[in-house]
């Protein structure tokens, strides 16, 4: 069975670009989460949602930051406009039962230049 | 403060030895206590989780909970090459409302 799927896995841009992260779940896996990954803050939950709807976005920065999940198989993370600072690596998680055993994708490594 | 503290090391030790990773906390709310292996470049994996307090073990790892002292520990006995990773703590609330990681402590095991 496939993993969590990221993509792009690499993304250089610069800044007050539009970026946009893609994450296919694990099939049947009914939560999704976006973390943010860099060496200061460690890993930070963005945002998570349960079947297909967002339940905590506190996380979320700043409101350059959005995220969507249209349906069980897809959901995006974009940030309009990107600043130096948002550079990172960004994960994409998801679970079935319980929240705690949460599967990771690879992760995209953002640089905003 | 920060809701959960790691050393992040960097920590080398000689194959074979035992190995001791550690976190502390702060909000006497968390229930859930996992610890997560990360290899360079991948996403972090589940290695093992603990509810409340007490010990759990799975071959050569055994990790450990004292909610008095508000502090886990993540044994790894006779460590081999391949446990060179970070290992994350990360801790929960009963409803998972609240979920923090710590920043990971990387670990060398040199053959």
């Amino acid at each position: 069975d496939a993993g969590v799927i990221q993509s792009p896995r690499h993304e250089v841009t610069e800044m007050g670009q539009e970026v946009t992260l893609r994450c296919k779940p694990i099939s049947g896996h009914n939560s999704l989460f976006w973390y943010r990954q860099t060496m200061m803050r460690g890993l930070e939950l963005l945002i998570y949602f349960n079947n297909n709807v967002p339940i905590d976005d506190s996380g979320m920065p700043e409101d350059r930051f959005s995220a969507k999940m249209p349906n069980a198989s897809f959901s995006t993370l974009k940030i309009q406009p990107s600043e130096p600072r948002d550079s990172a690596v960004y994960f994409c998680a998801s679970s079935l039962r319980h929240f705690y055993e949460q599967y990771f994708g690879p992760g995209t490594r953002l640089t905003v230049t | 403060q920060k809701e959960v503290e790691q050393d992040p090391g960097p920590l080398s030790v000689p194959e074979g030895a035992i190995v001791s990773l550690n976190c502390t906390y702060s909000n006497s709310a968390f229930q859930y206590f996992m610890w997560y292996r990360q290899y360079s470049r991948k996403g972090p994996e589940l290695l093992m989780y603990t509810y409340s307090s007490g010990n759990k073990e799975d071959g050569r790892f055994t990790a450990q909970v004292d909610k008095s002292s508000k502090y886990i520990s993540l044994f790894i006995r006779d460590s081999q090459p391949s446990d060179s990773a970070t290992y994350l703590c990360a801790m929960a609330t009963n409803t998972g409302n609240q979920f923090y990681f710590g920043t990971g402590t990387s670990l060398t095991v040199i053959p």
